[in-house]
């Protein structure tokens, strides 16, 4: 069965330091990955998404994604983060190229000013 | 362009009572997912539906809960004698095919509260 593993169940960080937060995949054949910001008390919102192309893709509010398909890996990652970043990051892989997401459980990220 | 919408966002039941979640698709999306996030948890898929048919309901526990995607009107996701392991967020998200090469849009999610 498809699974995702999120490294890191909670990172603090100080504002201006990079961030990388990790994501492993299990699933041997085509997938689409995305990763998800949930703000406290909100939905969930779309940071980027990979469906095929060039591996580093570059999202919203200066986030940007590796895809490393030979370690099935799909980190995210921000040069400099900001208080207003501090949410909670899911990372998600789409079952057998269907709309049905598998989520990761989620890393929440503390950016103290 | 409307996103999802989901009503109501709040709920508050009482053991044994139950709960309608209601989820809008975005216009133009026909297919609508359902997810359970538990506290402190991630999220879980629940149910895939498109219009009158269920198309994947393996994350739905086999008892008490029931959801359907009419011809006309919402997606209605039902809890029927809650008890209080029940209490979460769920979230409703639509896209516009079955296919992983869409991007899924979220409700803004309805939390359930059962005293």
């Amino acid at each position: 069965a498809q699974s995702v593993s999120q490294h890191n169940h909670h990172v603090i960080l100080s504002e201006a330091a990079s961030l990388e937060l990790g994501c492993n995949y299990s699933y041997g054949g085509t997938v689409n990955l995305f990763w998800y910001v949930q703000y406290p008390g909100q939905h969930l919102q779309l940071l980027l998404k990979y469906f095929s192309g060039d591996p580093l893709v570059k999202g919203i509010k200066g986030f940007e994604a590796e895809f490393i398909k030979s370690k099935f890996s799909f980190n995210l990652r921000k040069p400099s983060v900001q208080w207003s970043d501090t949410a909670e990051y899911f990372c998600a892989v789409s079952h057998m190229g269907t709309g049905k997401l598998i989520f990761g459980q989620g890393t929440t990220l503390q950016v103290k000013p | 362009n409307a996103g999802v919408m989901q009503n109501p966002r709040h709920l508050v039941r009482r053991r044994g009572q139950e709960a309608r979640l209601r989820c809008s698709p975005m216009k133009g999306h026909s297919h609508v997912y359902w997810y359970r996030q538990l506290p402190e948890e991630g999220l879980k898929f629940m149910v895939y539906l498109q219009k009158e048919n269920i198309i994947d309901e393996s994350g739905m526990p086999k008892e008490r809960f029931s959801a359907e995607f009419p011809k006309e009107g919402p997606s209605i996701l039902r809890i029927q004698q809650v008890v209080r392991g029940d209490s979460a967020a769920y979230f409703c998200a639509s896209s516009p095919s079955g296919t992983g090469e869409n991007t899924i849009y979220f409700g803004e999610g309805s939390w359930l509260t059962v005293v």
